[in-house]
């Protein structure tokens, strides 16, 4: 089975912090993307990459950006944590569109 | 552009009564459309898709899903519901040339009643 791994499943994490998600998956596959979750709103997408070294915004990338200097490893960065980003952020990865997504189990973070 | 409305919160329904849950979409090509299910506290995990074929799709825990293209829908449905289907259902949507990105529903949280 393909495996989306995340490394914290949660975090709590200061006003003005750097805050660093990461996520792995282990089937060499050329997408990966990063959502979050909030009540009321479903998924929306944050950045995804299609290659190596390769990122696109996604409709609500302000305040993050993105880093794949592997394949297999796709990191969400937050500059400067917010309040309005706590949040549940969610890792998935996909070899074509058509395919369907794996998701990791997801990261729940809070700003304080 | 792309877009899926999920246009009920939460469905009720009773152990061993079908269930449905509602999907409307919108793109400008030929449609792929998924459904996934999140139980509390996990990420998403996939059901099933409809990418070409057949409109009634099957999928994982005996879930299917009717593709009708002059509604634009892709309801899901179960004819006999349990009690451990209880969670998050999402549709998504995406298309041929639509790249990768894949738009996602609301949500709609489906509660079995024993």
């Amino acid at each position: 089975d393909v495996k989306v791994t995340q490394s914290s499943r949660y975090l709590v994490k200061r006003t003005g912090e750097k805050v660093f998600l990461e996520c792995v998956q282990d089937m060499d596959h050329e997408n990966m993307f990063w959502y979050r979750q909030d009540p009321g709103l479903g998924l929306r997408l944050i950045y995804f990459s299609y290659d190596v070294k390769m990122k696109e915004k996604g409709d609500i990338p302000e305040g993050y950006s993105v880093s794949r200097e592997k394949k297999e490893r796709f990191s969400l960065i937050l500059e400067s944590a917010s309040t309005n980003q706590t949040s549940m952020y969610l890792c998935a990865s996909s070899p074509t569109v058509n395919y369907g997504y794996t998701f990791g189990s997801g990261t729940r973070l809070t700003v304080v | 552009a792309q877009s899926v409305a999920q246009p009920e919160d939460q469905v009720n329904v009773a152990e061993g009564n079908p269930l449905t849950v509602k999907c409307t979409y919108s793109v400008s090509g030929n449609p792929y459309l998924f459904w996934y299910v999140q139980y509390p506290n996990r990420g998403l995990q996939f059901l099933l898709k409809y990418i070409t074929g057949d409109n009634l799709v099957k999928g994982s825990y005996g879930f299917e899903a009717e593709f009708n293209k002059s509604q634009t829908s892709f309801h899901l449905k179960k004819p006999s519901a349990l009690v451990s289907d209880s969670a998050l259902y999402f549709c998504a949507v995406s298309y041929s040339g639509g790249y990768q990105k894949v738009t996602f529903g609301t949500g709609t949280k489906l509660q079995v009643i024993p």
